[in-house]
């Protein structure tokens, strides 16, 4: 069974970190390409990041360039997200979810960015 | 504001059909396949309709999406009190970003 397990949300200050982490198990991750994908409070759902299964090839949100790095360790069967200069939009729930058209999503994790 | 256009709502009584559009550019729909997600309250969002008109595995054929030129839509019959969800359509920009709609809250009535 495909299974995506999100962790490493929490609460952090304007200007702070956050590194996300999403588990991958049922499947080969090294064979798939990943995305990052986000959802203020009762909001709609906005696409993030994506990273091809060699890490070749990556891409951003302009909401995101330059402040967020998506990368992988197939050996690990894990994707991440490093969150920096984080800002009060940036509060979310934060789902990683699987290829170009996410065939599976995890359950997400919240991050909150308040101070 | 989202690059996909949706409407925020849609209705329909148990058993009707309902058909939910979304509408992008030659940059994106016009582009590129579209693709529709289902979220119940309080859950992640699932895969719904992938490639235009596909079905992943378990979803019922009583789902079904078609596109023309720059805009989708995702038809539901026999609608069911379990089909109360929100809705939305992506697709894959030329820009190389991902753009989702905002969204279309199903009510049954």
């Amino acid at each position: 069974e495909v299974q995506l397990v999100e962790s490493g949300g929490g609460l952090v200050q304007p200007g702070g970190s956050l590194r996300l982490s999403c588990a991958a198990s049922g499947f080969n991750l090294s064979s798939y390409s990943m995305n990052w994908v986000r959802q203020a409070p009762g909001r709609g759902l906005e696409w993030v990041s994506y990273i091809t299964n060699s890490s070749r090839t990556i891409y951003y949100a302009d909401s995101v360039k330059g402040r967020f790095t998506i990368s992988r360790d197939n050996a690990k069967n894990s994707l991440y997200l490093q969150m920096n200069s984080l800002r009060d939009e940036d509060t979310a729930v934060y789902y990683c979810a699987r290829k170009t058209f996410f065939d599976y999503w995890g359950q997400g994790t919240l991050v909150t960015v308040s101070s | 504001q989202s690059v996909l256009t949706q409407p925020p709502s849609a209705s329909g009584t148990p058993g009707q059909r309902v058909t939910i559009s979304c509408s992008g550019s030659s940059s994106n729909i016009g582009s590129n396949t579209v693709n529709w997600y289902q979220q119940l309250p309080g859950t992640a969002p699932k895969l719904l309709i992938y490639s235009n008109n596909q079905r992943p595995s378990g979803v019922p054929d009583r789902f079904s999406g078609s596109k023309s030129g720059t805009s989708a839509s995702l038809a539901i019959s026999g609608l069911q009190s379990e089909d109360e969800a929100d809705y939305y359509c992506a697709a894959w920009d030329v820009s190389l970003k991902g753009v989702f709609g905002g969204g279309t809250k199903l009510t049954v009535l």
